[in-house]
């Protein structure tokens, strides 16, 4: 069963406005979320991360929320620009009694339009 | 240049053949992890070490699979009697063992003919 689900498969906006992106999770072991950018023929590249004891973390023009009773995170970026385009991935992590696995959604694509 | 790196990028293989793929992870990162990812899906766990030690294995590694990481250092992933189901991006990561964040490598793309 997918633990972690992006429902989105893609997504679409326009440069200078607000990307979000959404997640959803099913376990509640996991405590640590993280999202990832993928371009084309490279590997994950981590962009933001949240633990459960917070709800919101910021790191310049991303931001990423947590609803631990809804079990969903969105990232959000502002605004947004055509390098942003690339699948981005979320992930969770179970951190206590485990190995921190990271369990990844199936991704979304952003495209960013001029 | 301190990041992950992974040999070969691409690999063709005929069925039954073996395959070996390498991992160099970050210098001062203890912990390293192999994902496998298909058309589609996101990165999917296959085993980690800690140090020279193999904590955990997924049900996804068959019996035809084997890694390694003799030193601590870099790791291999071996695929025996490669199968068509076996094509894939296999993707390495690595991390401190005081943080949860992963840094990924390039993957090494794995096609079976």
């Amino acid at each position: 069963d997918q633990q972690v689900k992006q429902n989105s498969p893609s997504l679409s906006v326009q440069e200078g406005r607000i990307s979000i992106l959404n997640c959803d999770y099913t376990n509640s072991m996991f405590d640590y979320f993280l999202w990832y950018k993928k371009y084309p023929a490279e590997g994950p590249t981590f962009l933001i991360s949240i633990s459960s004891i917070k709800d919101k973390n910021e790191d310049g023009r991303f931001t990423v929320f947590l609803n631990k009773s809804a079990k969903h995170l969105s990232l959000h970026i502002v605004p947004s620009q055509p390098g942003d385009s690339a699948v981005y991935f979320c992930a969770a992590a179970r951190t206590q009694g485990g190995s921190e696995k990271l369990v990844f959604g199936k991704g979304t694509k952003l495209t960013v339009n001029p | 240049d301190t990041g992950v790196s992974q040999d070969p990028r691409h690999k063709i293989t005929k069925r039954g053949q073996n395959v070996t793929f390498r991992c160099d992870p970050i210098s001062e990162h203890n912990r390293l992890y192999w994902y496998r990812q298909t058309l589609g899906q996101g990165p999917e766990f296959l085993t980690y070490f800690q140090n020279e030690a193999q904590l955990e294995k997924s049900r996804l590694l068959s019996d035809r699979f084997s890694a390694e990481r003799p030193k601590g250092s870099f790791s291999t992933l071996e695929i025996q009697r490669t199968e068509q189901g076996d094509s894939a991006m296999y993707l390495c990561a690595s991390s401190l063992s005081v943080q949860y964040e992963q840094y990924f490598g390039p993957g090494t793309r794995l096609t079976v003919t």
